[in-house]
């Protein structure tokens, strides 16, 4: 069965530093991979995605995420912090096998951003 | 467009009681699917919708049901509430030619 990981519970970082999520997935084959955002009391908001091709992915509100085979990962970054990214991010891995797989997704535990002024 | 839309936004249930959590989107969108979300455990899928009249079940699927008469609504259900389904409940919906999952803003259930 696949299953994520998001080593860090809770990040605390202060406005315009630099930031990276990790994430590392188990899974037999290259899956679809994606981040999320989950601002309090929200739903999810896809951030960006992986399916194939670069393995650099450029998402929204200046994040991007990169694909490392070798490693299993999909970190996720972004090089100027704002206060308004404070909020709870999840990773997530869809199996590859067509159009039920981009909404049943396995995700990770998530990581809680705290950004200081 | 109003996107994924549940009801209610919060609730308290008290043990053995039943309750239908709405989930309606007005996207068209093929496939539906309901996650429960427990503090540091991420998101798991409960059950999900192909399409009208086609329902399955994901990981934690026990103590739900669902339905799915028309493309805008999936229903889930809840025949006897138990302490173990307090948690926040989140309807996402996907259309079959696009790759984003489109999250309502929750229901957050409490049994007592």
């Amino acid at each position: 069965a696949q299953s994520v990981t998001q080593p860090d519970i809770h990040i605390t970082v202060s406005e315009g530093a630099s930031l990276e999520l990790r994430c590392n997935y188990s899974y037999g084959a290259t899956p679809y991979l994606f981040w999320y955002v989950q601002s309090p009391g929200q739903g999810l908001q896809l951030l960006l995605k992986y399916f194939s091709g670069d393995t650099l992915v450029q998402g929204i509100k200046g994040f991007e995420a990169e694909f490392k085979r070798s490693q299993s990962s999909f970190n996720l970054r972004k090089p100027s912090v704002h206060w308004s990214d404070a909020a709870e991010y999840f990773c997530a891995v869809g199996l590859n096998a067509g159009g039920t797989s981009y909404g049943k997704l396995t995700f990770g535990q998530g990581t809680i951003l705290t950004v200081h002024p | 467009n109003a996107g994924v839309t549940q009801t209610p936004k919060f609730r308290i249930l008290k043990i053995g009681q039943s309750m239908t959590l709405q989930c309606t989107q007005d996207m068209n969108h093929n496939y539906m699917y309901w996650y429960r979300q427990d503090p540091g455990m991420g998101l798991k899928l409960i059950y999900y919708s192909v399409g009208a009249g086609i329902t399955d079940k994901g990981e934690v699927p026990n103590g739900y049901n669902v339905s799915r008469s028309t493309t805008e609504d999936f229903p889930l259900r809840l025949e006897l509430a138990a302490p173990s389904q307090t948690s926040v409940y989140f309807c996402a919906s996907v259309d079959r030619d696009n790759t984003e999952a489109f999250f309502g803003q929750g229901t957050r259930l409490t049994v007592v």
